[in-house]
């Protein structure tokens, strides 16, 4: 079973709108970590926001903020004031904890498109 | 700080042969993971090393292989190599044990095999 959902393969948004791309995840631990990463075209992955499971307050990274909803399983990633330079693909994650540091499991990923 | 780097940053390979791939963790940083990444089957975890300790691994061959040096840095290496291993191959740098630290990736190294 997949751990990890992104269910929206594509989405499209105009400049300077508000963007939120969806992630749901499955575990059986109470500790994890969510991740959310960006990936253009050049390949490189950069980190945007990370979520522990046991902090109460939304992550928030300049216009990321990650929507974290524990009970639903839920951690959707929202970009407010969208610019050309978000148009990638990006990855939601999660690191369980009989994991250590750097093992991460990955969804499919969403190719976010910003038109002018 | 310096990020994590990775190299060489491609590769031309020929179906058979063999190659080592490296990658460099950020400073103090002790976790190093190897993920191979397709069109067909995303992102896929490889293995993990941890103070020079394979920790995790992942659902590959054995044809993939991995070690990690004192100083962090971490190679990998993939045998007889096979078309399908066509890839951008990404590493992942991170710190201590544990939920809240953060993980950190370099450029990757886009292996073709021909």
């Amino acid at each position: 079973a997949q751990k990890i959902t992104q269910t929206q393969p594509g989405m499209f948004v105009q400049e300077k709108e508000a963007v939120t791309l969806d992630c749901t995840y499955d575990t059986s631990d109470q500790s994890y970590g969510l991740f959310w990463y960006k990936q253009p075209s050049s390949g490189e992955m950069i980190f945007l926001i990370y979520q522990g499971s046991y902090d109460e307050q939304n992550a928030t990274e300049g216009r990321y903020s990650l929507n974290f909803q524990k009970a639903r399983k839920s951690a959707n990633l929202v970009i407010s004031a969208s610019q050309l330079g978000d148009s990638a693909m990006y990855f939601c994650a999660m690191r369980e904890a009989n994991q250590a540091g750097t093992a991460l499991i990955f969804g499919k990923g969403t190719t976010l498109s910003v038109s002018s | 700080k310096a990020g994590v780097t990775q190299t060489p940053r491609y590769l031309i390979k020929t179906r058979g042969q063999q190659v080592t791939l490296s990658c460099s963790p950020i400073s103090g940083h002790r976790s190093v993971s190897w993920y191979q990444q397709t069109p067909g089957q995303g992102l896929q975890f490889l293995f993990e090393y941890f103070s020079e300790t394979q920790r995790n691994k992942g659902n590959f061959p054995g044809r993939f292989s991995g070690r990690q040096f004192s100083n962090s840095r971490s190679e990998m290496n993939v045998s007889t190599l096979e078309l399908g291993d066509s890839a951008l191959y990404l590493c992942a740098s991170g710190g201590e044990l544990g939920e809240n630290t953060e993980a950190f990736f370099g450029q990757g190294t886009r292996l073709t095999v021909v």
